[in-house]
């Protein structure tokens, strides 16, 4: 099946400090979806990207759709504690059917921001 | 609120025991996912509805599992004689139809079930 490698696993920094994670895949997904959970809720969408090199931005999230359409990263400028969570790429693969709408996460970044 | 809602938030069992949880879709969406997330890790796609119409089925989705949406609106996922091995949150989504925007799973809250 489809695997999305996500890091870095985890990542402590400091309240103000930008961060950066990605992902990979094995083979080429058709859309990238970032997410963030918090402890005992659902994920939250934060970025959707549809085309291979666009570049999107949310207030202080910036990702981008890797022009090979195997990878995504996510960035965080100036972070503030609210960011603590988990977040998750997900990615919908390229199917010769086109029906299949399943996404496949990867297993999240632990975003731990000291004060 | 105009979000996804899962009833119930939290479900305690004993094995062997069956379960339902239901999902309530955003009232404008027909696409409707299951996902069950374990500790530490994403989660993982379980079944998906167009309207009525079962679409997909994972192979995590054993014949313990069933899933139903019989009007099209809310939908419902049924464990029979559950086992340890099911404890997980269980997630539901729901998305548009339509080009791109059929690709942005809203996810509601979760139930957590926890199988003693």
């Amino acid at each position: 099946g489809q695997q999305l490698n996500q890091s870095p696993q985890s990542m402590f920094i400091q309240e103000g400090e930008d961060v950066s994670m990605n992902c990979t895949s094995s083979s080429i997904f058709n859309t990238w979806l970032w997410y963030k959970q918090d402890p005992g809720e659902g994920p939250v969408l934060l970025i959707a990207l549809y085309k291979a090199g666009e570049l999107t931005s949310n207030g202080r999230l910036t990702a981008q759709f890797g022009i090979t359409r195997k990878d995504s990263f996510l960035n965080i400028s100036a972070s503030i504690p609210s960011d603590v969570g988990i977040y998750f790429c997900a990615g919908q693969p390229i199917l010769s059917s086109g029906s299949a709408r399943q996404l496949t996460f990867g297993s999240g970044t632990q975003l731990t921001v000291l004060p | 609120d105009t979000g996804v809602s899962q009833d119930p938030r939290h479900k305690i069992t004993k094995r062997g025991q069956n379960v339902t949880f239901r999902c309530d879709p955003i009232s404008e969406h027909n696409r409707l996912y299951w996902y069950r997330q374990t500790l530490g890790q994403g989660p993982e796609f379980l079944t998906y509805f167009q309207n009525e119409a079962q679409l997909e089925k994972s192979r995590l989705l054993s014949d313990r599992f069933s899933a139903e949406r019989p009007k099209g609106s809310f939908s419902t996922l049924e464990i029979q004689r559950t086992e340890q091995g099911d404890s997980a949150m269980y997630l539901c989504a729901s998305s548009e139809t339509g080009s791109s925007l059929g690709f942005e799973q809203f996810f509601g809250p979760g139930t957590r079930l926890t199988v003693l």
